[in-house]
């Protein structure tokens, strides 16, 4: 069974860089059906879409956050990755990782769209 | 690329239906059959319920169904257990994806 796990520093300092990577056991991270997000919730608030990525490296980033953010994959490992540049207290969230499924309906459109399966999430607070 | 409307809180005792809408925009929610729902327990990640406006995934209960008119996507759950106390949010794929402000639900 397919599980995502995040990892990465629980505390980062205002304008520094925070840095997550989402580990994808039971299955690979190559598959054609699948596209991999980021998605987080600051505390007593909703979820934001950060942005997401394909085994083969295309990305799409939510404009608001775009000039910040970069989402990378590497294959070998079976991992995606978030760096999220200079932060401030409002991008103290819970970081989700989760994956896109989408496939191609019966006119060669992709459809779905949706996340399918969410890692537990892991909890990143800025401050000095 | 302006989040989905969602009411803050709706409730209904054991038993009753509820529904949550989802409002976008003729840009999002309008023009694409790619709305999804989700629900949140406290402290837990959240969980696909309907995807696709209407389809839901294998294991999820059919007390949860899922709707669209224009611009606003519905979540409706029938027969109501103390178990769907939890928030909901809506979200919608129009090339990139937007979630709504989600909805806390309580079982009185």
């Amino acid at each position: 069974q397919l599980q995502l796990q995040e990892s990465g520093p629980g505390l980062v300092k205002p304008s520094e860089t925070l840095s997550l990577t989402c580990t994808v056991s039971g299955g690979s991270i190559s598959s054609s059906s699948y596209y991999w997000g980021w998605i987080r919730q600051p505390p007593g608030k909703g979820l934001e879409w950060i942005g997401s990525i394909y085994y083969s490296g295309s990305t799409y980033y939510n404009p608001s956050l775009k000039s910040r953010v970069t989402i990378s994959v590497d294959t070998s490992k079976n991992q995606f990755s978030l760096k999220l540049s200079s932060v401030t207290a409002a991008d103290t969230a819970v970081y989700y990782c989760a994956r896109v499924h989408y496939y191609y309906d019966s006119s060669g459109y992709r459809s779905g769209w949706y996340f399918d399966l969410w890692g537990r999430g892991t909890l990143v607070t800025v401050s000095s | 690329q302006s989040a989905l409307t969602q009411p803050a809180s709706v409730s209904g005792s054991p038993g009753q239906s509820i529904t949550i809408s989802c409002t976008g925009t003729s840009s999002d929610v309008g023009s694409y059959n790619l709305v999804s729902w989700y629900q949140q327990h406290p402290g837990k990640a959240p969980k696909l319920m309907i995807y696709e406006v209407s389809k839901r995934p294998s294991g999820v209960s059919n007390r949860f169904s899922g709707s669209k008119s224009g611009n606003t996507a519905s979540l409706t759950i029938s027969g109501l257990q103390a178990e769907d106390e939890a928030d909901y949010y809506c979200c919608s794929y129009a090339g990139l994806w937007v979630f709504g402000g989600g909805t806390k639900l309580t079982v009185l």
